[in-house]
């Protein structure tokens, strides 16, 4: 089944501590997108990527880091930087234009710093 | 500055029964809105995208409004179902902006 896997679920780290969240998609979209979820709150941007090796900071990159060295992965790295990193991160792609078509969402992964 | 904004925040109705949310935004220039489904603990799915031209748009027992005039969508859940418990989200895209704006969701709990 095509689709967007995020892993791991769920992620517990120290304050301090840089820690990697993966996102991997077979549906052959171009774009990929990282989103942060709190609680009430609308969905927020963190960085998206409309082609492999380049990628954009969204509404809120600071302390946050991506890559995108294949079309398939589009990691997220949530540094010490962050200063309030404990969220669930949603990952999402869509077709090159997506203007007229759904995102497709992984199912996220919480992250929790003590 | 573009917002979406849903209503009510949340909502709890019996099984069996319909609902309305609403959506008002801000977003322009306008491209399209999308309703999402959000389960509690998982990703967002999509239920219908619709575009300027566009005022009605159905999928299932789900059917979505558009009004470009007063800038307003409503998304309607008939014959609600145990399984509709969920968060829905209006999402707003601008033609030139690249990005789309989300709205907070509202939280709809169907019980039996």
């Amino acid at each position: 089944d095509g689709g967007i896997t995020q892993s791991p679920k769920y992620l517990f780290r120290k304050e301090g501590q840089n820690v990697t969240l993966s996102c991997e998609q077979n549906l052959n979209h171009d774009a990929m997108y990282w989103y942060r979820q709190d609680p009430g709150q609308g969905l927020r941007l963190i960085y998206y990527s409309q082609i492999v090796n380049d990628f954009q900071k969204g509404d809120i990159a600071e302390g946050y880091s991506v890559s995108r060295e294949k079309k398939e992965s589009f990691p997220l790295t949530v540094t010490s930087a962050q200063k309030n990193p404990t969220a669930f991160y949603l990952c999402a792609s869509s077709i090159s234009n997506p203007y007229n078509s759904p995102l497709h969402f992984g199912n996220g992964t919480r992250l929790t710093v003590t | 500055k573009n917002q979406v904004e849903q209503s009510p925040q949340s909502l709890i109705i019996l099984e069996g029964k319909n609902c309305t949310l609403q959506c008002n935004y801000t977003v322009s220039p306008f491209s399209n809105l999308r309703w999402y489904k959000q389960d509690t603990g998982r990703g967002p799915v999509s239920l219908t995208i619709m575009t300027f031209s566009e005022n009605t748009k159905s999928n299932g027992r789900y059917t979505a409004t558009l009004d470009a005039d007063t800038k307003q969508s409503s998304l309607h859940i008939t014959a609600s179902q145990l399984s509709d418990s969920a968060s829905y989200i209006c999402v707003v895209s601008a033609s030139d902006a690249g990005k789309s704006t989300f709205g907070d969701g509202t939280t709809l709990t169907v019980k039996p």
